[in-house]
């Protein structure tokens, strides 16, 4: 089984619209955490946002929110006021604290496209 | 404030050459990792290292090799070149894992590498 499932390849959303991008996990983990990372047309992985699986509320940064809903194991990414410049590859990713190391499990990304 | 750099920023190679992508990375981080990426697809970890002299496999190690002789720096090595290591690679580094739960990985800008 997929350790970190992305379901929409693809979106599409207006100008100042919000967006929701899905991700589902499965872990056995007790602590874990949670990551999102745009991945512009340029290529460079830029990080958003990062929730805590202790983490009590969700996580914000800006127009980035989280929709943590630990019991369904999913991680969703908010997006508010949509941008031109939001249109990109978002990828969801894992880390397990497994004891002795820290290693990220990526999905396969969505690719988010904003018109105007 | 260079962050983790990677050279060359595209190659390309015929097949059975050998290679070796350099990483570095400027912020004392103890971890650093290799990833590839193949068109429309996340990422995959190839190999990490948790800190000088010690490196470990990850999802895809096959056709590649690192060293860690230094905190700084992370070259992966590819040393009989085929069309299927044909990717985008990244390298990134994070703080050692008990210091800094919620910090996210630091990449790159990546390595186009093209095998012939």
């Amino acid at each position: 089984a997929q350790k970190i499932t992305q379901t929409q390849p693809g979106m599409f959303v207006q100008e100042k619209e919000a967006v929701t991008l899905d991700c589902t996990y499965d872990t056995s983990d007790q602590s874990y955490g949670l990551f999102w990372y745009k991945q512009p047309s340029s290529g460079e992985m830029i990080f958003l946002i990062y929730q805590g699986s202790y983490d009590e509320q969700n996580a914000t940064e800006g127009r980035y929110s989280l929709n943590f809903q630990k019991a369904r194991k999913s991680a969703n990414l908010v997006i508010s006021a949509s941008q031109l410049g939001d249109s990109a590859m978002y990828f969801c990713a894992m880390r397990e604290e497994t004891p002795g190391y820290s290693t990220l499990t990526f999905g396969k990304g969505t690719m988010l496209l904003v018109s105007p | 404030n260079a962050g983790v750099t990677q050279t060359p920023k595209f190659r390309i190679l015929k097949i059975g050459q050998s290679m070796t992508l350099q990483c570095t990375q400027d912020m004392n981080h103890n971890y650093m990792y290799w990833y590839r990426q193949d068109p429309g697809m996340g990422l995959k970890l190839i190999y990490y290292s948790v800190g000088a002299g010690i490196t470990d496999k990850g999802e895809v190690p096959n056709g590649y090799n690192v060293s860690r002789s230094t905190t700084e720096d992370f070259p992966l090595r590819l040393e009989l070149a085929a069309p299927s290591q044909t990717s985008v690679y990244f390298c990134a580094s994070s703080p050692v894992k008990a210091r800094a739960r919620n910090q996210p990985q630091h990449f790159g800008d990546g390595t186009r590498l093209s095998i012939l």
